[in-house]
């Protein structure tokens, strides 16, 4: 267990649907990362946020936006999906977000869009 | 632009055989150097990381890791595979200064009793 915590685990939605994905970090970290796996993209890094600031971006769709809030928990927002949207999305968490830090993943959400 | 090949998307071996599993890395300036494994319906774990120093990285459960820089390679070794080693490895490149990271499409080990 990473202590990096994501729901839901599963979701099903239809296309031009929006749907939001929520992470928690593991105690004491303040930077949160997502990413997307999918079977056509593999592993790909969206964007990064350090204590409730965006940090850097890599590529993150414009249907898509994120957010840390105070408590620093996480949120993507996926909007107007559509059916290549489906993939694994996993949150990740480290102390301050260098880029030297392990990151700590958590289990996943997997989306399914028909 | 920098990027990570992974050119093994599979690798079968069996129990108790040694493993390597190939990454080179593209880039024109110094990078730091990860090994991740996922295991089935699982995240991402960090195996070892390579930011500077010695060019062997010793990582959890056995594998280690060696820096290559003029082949610009980054090769995981283990020298006896346990079934439990089954899973999925992915290597990863990020620019110190930077914040984005990029990671190669990943080597599935099989290990086969």
């Amino acid at each position: 267990d990473s202590g990096v915590t994501q729901t839901p685990k599963h979701l099903i939605t239809a296309t031009g649907q929006r749907v939001t994905l929520r992470c928690s970090p593991r105690s004491g970290d303040l930077s949160v990362y997502w990413y997307q796996q999918s079977l056509d993209q593999g592993l790909q890094f969206l964007i990064q946020y350090y204590n409730g600031e965006e940090r850097a971006k890599g590529n993150i769709l414009e249907r898509f936006s994120a957010q840390q809030f105070p408590d620093l928990h996480s949120e993507l927002n996926l909007s107007s999906l559509e059916l290549g949207d489906s993939a694994l999305y996993f949150c990740a968490s480290s102390f301050q977000g260098g880029p030297q830090e392990t990151q700590y993943f958590g289990p996943g959400t997997r989306l399914l869009v028909l | 632009a920098q990027s990570v090949t992974q050119l093994d998307s599979q690798v079968p071996v069996f129990e108790e055989a040694p493993v390597e599993l190939r990454c080179n890395y593209s880039s024109s300036v110094s990078v730091y150097l990860f090994w991740y494994v996922q295991y089935p319906n699982q995240g991402l774990q960090l195996l070892l990381k390579y930011l500077s120093g010695s060019t062997l990285v010793k990582g959890i459960n056995g594998f280690e890791a060696e820096f290559n820089k003029s082949q610009t390679s980054f090769h995981l070794r283990k020298p006896s595979v346990h079934i439990s080693d089954t899973a999925e490895y992915f290597c990863a490149l990020i620019e110190p200064g930077t914040y984005k990271y990029i990671f190669g499409t990943g080597t599935r080990l099989k290990v086969l009793a």
